[in-house]
């Protein structure tokens, strides 16, 4: 069965520091998500992604955030400058293009800690 | 925005036993309800999801009902077993092109033998 995979499955980072989360979406779906999770509390959505571009975006996804899918298989979430708040799982998801297919399919997710 | 409730936070049952976790949102524009289990360690996954044109969803133990007048969701399960603990979250979004998920706060189901 196809799946979502993520990797790497745990980012330890200095605060400021760079970091690029990656994300191998299921190969015939068109539409991205990364989502976030900090410990204990529940599931945020941070940015969808179609077509090349940003369709959607949240609140917490600001400058210091941006999205990339670099080829035909990759898509990546960059932070440039981390702060300890970014501490989270981050989830990656892809639905099908199909008319009516909502469900959608996330990775195993990436934790990150920032120190 | 959208605002999702969930409850309970924890909920405790003996194997066999029945669960209900509850939701409630606040855009009477979103028409898609997806159900999510997380096991530890894991990303979310979907377990069973309604749409608002029907009233009740089941497969086999799990069961999902959809109040839109109320603006209110359900997950039942029935006849517990210890691999069902896990948590569970509700979420709500429109049906648009890109479905964004608002997700509740989740509830930590355990079941014990």
């Amino acid at each position: 069965e196809p799946e979502v995979t993520q990797t790497p499955s745990h980012q330890v980072t200095q605060m400021g520091q760079e970091v690029i989360l990656r994300c191998v979406p299921i190969s015939n779906h068109l539409y991205f998500y990364w989502y976030r999770q900090i410990l204990g509390q529940k599931v945020e959505f941070l940015v969808s992604f179609y077509n090349n571009e940003i369709s959607e975006k949240s609140e917490i996804f600001d400058d210091q955030f941006s999205v990339e899918r670099p080829d035909g298989s990759n898509f990546t979430l960059k932070i440039r400058s981390t702060k300890l708040e970014d501490s989270a799982m981050y989830f990656c998801a892809s639905r099908s293009p199909g008319t009516g297919e909502n469900e959608q399919f996330f990775g195993p997710g990436t934790r990150l800690t920032v120190l | 925005g959208e605002n999702v409730e969930q409850h309970p936070s924890t909920l405790s049952v003996q194997e066999g036993d029945s669960a209900v976790i509850k939701c409630t949102y606040s855009d009477s524009a979103s028409n898609y309800f997806p159900w999510y289990k997380q096991e530890l360690g894991k990303g979310p996954q979907l377990i069973i999801d309604i749409r608002s044109n029907v009233g009740e969803k089941k497969d086999q133990r799990i069961a999902v009902t959809l109040n839109k007048t109320a603006k209110h969701f359900s997950l039942h399960i029935t006849e517990t077993q210890p691999e069902d603990s896990a948590v569970y979250f509700c979420a709500a979004s429109k049906n648009s092109g890109y479905s964004t998920l608002t997700f509740g706060k989740g509830t930590m189901l355990l079941v014990s033998p």
